[in-house]
């Protein structure tokens, strides 16, 4: 079953714009991490934001955690046509050592 | 510095055959993972290693071996291939972390082995 359910399931939006999608998951945690895969690549990791944390900023990513909703987002700002891709939520479940469990993930295109 | 290598990226099979995925890391990680990834499923993990000599079931295990008999590789064999098994299967590595044992760090992914099964 899956742990962390993205929403939405796709996000199309224009160059510059701001873009934010959204993970909710079943049980408590370790750590929440947030991947991107390219189409026809392998997945690439993004940003890693622990169970004890609320928020965390890379870059043009910021990542919140809400562990009473069981819920993250990822804010991509100012986003670029290379932002064009696919990004998974992961959670780390506490109790279940050094596993991920993905999410099915956002499918974001940005317009040129 | 290659990271994390599979072989092959491509293959078609036909039902009953056999085959072996090899996935490579050359980063000296403790832990692998085998996942497959099936379209509006994201990836569901098959098997782990947490070390040389170690192997684990995951999520959805059955239908699948794998090896882990040196610490830079981990193998995933298909004994008796099925449609079902049609899929685009990812290794990944991960380093050990420091602090509590069951803290899950980064993973570092290969590019993927896409597989048809007929």
């Amino acid at each position: 079953s899956q742990q962390g359910e993205e929403d939405p399931q796709a996000l199309s939006i224009q160059e510059g714009e701001n873009a934010t999608m959204n993970c909710s998951y079943k049980t408590s945690i370790n750590n929440l991490q947030w991947y991107r895969q390219n189409s026809g690549r392998g997945l690439v990791h993004l940003i890693l934001i622990r169970s004890n944390e609320r928020e965390k900023h890379s870059g043009r990513l910021r990542v919140t955690l809400d562990t009473s909703k069981k819920s993250s987002s990822l804010l991509i700002t100012a986003s670029r046509a290379a932002d064009t891709a696919s990004y998974f939520c992961a959670t780390a479940p506490l109790g279940s050592a050094r596993q991920l469990t993905f999410g099915s993930g956002t499918q974001l295109t940005v317009l040129p | 510095n290659a990271g994390v290598t599979q072989t092959p990226k491509f293959r078609v099979l036909k039902t009953g055959q056999s085959m072996t995925l090899l996935c490579a890391q050359d980063m000296n990680h403790e832990y692998m993972y085998w996942y497959r990834q099936d379209p509006g499923m994201g990836l569901r993990l098959i098997h782990y290693s947490v070390g040389e000599g170690t192997t684990a079931k995951g999520e959805v295990p059955d239908g699948y071996n794998v090896s882990r008999l040196k610490k830079q590789n981990f193998l995933l064999g298909l004994e008796s291939a099925a449609p079902s098994q049609t899929s685009v299967y990812f290794c990944a590595s991960s380093p050990m972390t420091s602090g509590r044992a069951w803290n899950t760090g980064e993973l570092f992914f290969g590019e993927g082995s896409r597989l048809t099964v007929l």
